[in-house]
């Protein structure tokens, strides 16, 4: 079973440029999760998604970040414009609350972005 | 709001050598506690779900237990590549799925 996949795996761009992270979740997984890991905050939930629709984007620093999930198998995260402060590693983790794995989230290996 | 505290921060064993790694948590009701095992440039690796006190789940030499304030991971006789960051989280009891997370352990096992 292919885990969560998520591409590009290193981004470095330039301040003002728009990023765009992809991920597809588990095949089965209704649930999905984008977060935020930093050395100095650990592991911040940005927003979640159940059935493609958005449940919770509390998390979501302010109005340059969306996200989006179009189908069951994919979801963007898309900074626009982007800043020094949001290099990151950001990772995606899916689950399948209702499935014998029931709300264990799983993550995908992250996209590390480096905006200079 | 739920806060998950792990310490300590970062733990430096001989192989063979065993110990205990602590989270402790705050929330409202617990639904669930996971343990995690992170490598440098991966994403968490899932190890346990416990769901009540009293629960105790093992893998290998890992072992995690629950109690009503905190949750411990026993490690036996470790190895170097058990060296890792162990992170924990809770999910409450509200009908949601948002999971804290504690900010990790970093363990590392010298041969």
């Amino acid at each position: 079973d292919a885990g969560v996949i998520q591409s590009p795996r290193h981004e470095v761009t330039e301040m003002g440029q728009e990023v765009t992270l992809r991920c597809k979740p588990i095949s089965g997984h209704n649930s999905l999760f984008w977060y935020r890991q930093t050395m100095m905050r650990g592991l911040e939930l940005l927003i979640y998604f159940n059935n493609n629709v958005p449940i919770d984007d509390s998390g979501m620093p302010e109005d340059r970040f969306s996200a989006k999930m179009p189908n069951a198998s994919f979801s963007t995260l898309k900074i626009q414009p982007s800043e020094p402060r949001d290099s990151a590693v950001y990772f995606c983790a899916s689950s399948d609350p209702l499935g014998p794995t029931g709300e264990t989230q799983y993550f995908g290996p992250g996209t590390r972005l480096l905006v200079l | 709001e739920d806060q998950v505290t792990q310490s300590p921060e970062a733990l430096r064993l001989q192989e063979g050598e065993s110990s205990s790694l602590n989270c402790s948590y705050t929330v409202s009701g617990l639904r669930g506690l996971f343990w995690y095992r992170q490598d440098p440039g991966k994403g968490p690796e899932f190890l346990f779900t416990l769901y009540s006190a009293g629960e105790e789940k093992e893998k290998e030499r890992l072992k995690a237990t629950l109690t009503k304030k905190e949750s411990f991971l026993h490690i036996t006789a470790p190895k170097p590549e058990d060296s890792a960051t162990y992170l924990c989280a809770v999910l409450n009891s509200g009908g949601y799925q948002k999971v804290t997370f504690g900010t990790g352990t970093k363990l590392q096992v010298i041969p």
